[in-house]
């Protein structure tokens, strides 16, 4: 079946660190890719989305790059800031997927000390 | 900007009440999803909607219904609440056809069971 697994947290970094979240997925065919991020006390927003092969996602600084050949959709930032706190999902709609359903990660909390 | 409205923010009530969560959406999308989110457990689909009148149960809809009515609003009803349904509980909409978009998110009822 479908499923999307992420890197256990929590991440602590210092700010302007090197941030990596690991995300892998099991899915057949092209599947969309998603992170999302949950600041503390509110909803999940849309950081960036990827829809075939090779796409690179990017906003607010952070990117990830949709690698087929190894399932891989990790979330990258070169310089993290307090701000940035927060729970990181990663997500797919699988091909063909019936009415869009997204399959989430279980997240990833990152914590950024200044 | 278009959003997804959740009626309340925090709610407090007490076991064996029924309660209503409201959700309504300004985008005309067809897809409507109710989540819980509790720590450690990740997001879990309660009750999902692809049109009006139309339901489908998630993973864990036992003790919850749902009411669609109009496009726009999706109620999640808690039939006689009980305090393990204390949780952060999450509403989505989504396209149908456009695997692209994810999901748009409200910003969550925090309900308290007691």
């Amino acid at each position: 079946g479908n499923s999307v697994t992420q890197m256990e947290g929590p991440v602590t970094l210092s700010e302007e660190a090197f941030l990596t979240i690991n995300c892998t997925y099991t899915a057949t065919g092209y599947p969309s890719l998603f992170w999302y991020v949950q600041y503390p006390g509110e909803g999940l927003q849309l950081l960036l989305k990827a829809t075939k092969a090779d796409d690179k996602g990017s906003n607010k600084g952070f990117e990830a790059t949709y690698r087929k050949e190894t399932t891989s959709f990790h979330l990258e930032k070169g310089s993290v800031q307090v701000s940035d706190s927060a729970v990181y999902f990663c997500a797919l709609v699988p091909t063909g997927g019936g009415y869009n359903k997204l399959i989430f990660g279980a997240g990833t909390r990152l914590a950024v000390h200044p | 900007d278009v959003k997804v409205t959740q009626s309340s923010r925090y709610l407090v009530k007490r076991t064996g009440e029924k309660v209503f969560l409201e959700c309504v959406q300004d985008m005309d999308h067809e897809n409507m999803f109710w989540y819980r989110q509790d720590p450690g457990l990740g997001l879990r689909l309660i009750y999902f909607s692809y049109d009006v009148k139309m339901k489908e149960k998630g993973d864990i809809p036992e003790g919850y219904s749902v009411s669609r009515e109009k496009k726009e609003r999706f109620s999640l009803i808690l039939e006689s609440a009980s305090t393990n349904q204390t949780s952060m509980y999450l509403c989505a909409s989504s396209v149908t056809g456009e695997r692209g978009h994810g999901y748009t998110f409200g910003s969550g009822t925090r309900l308290t069971v007691v």
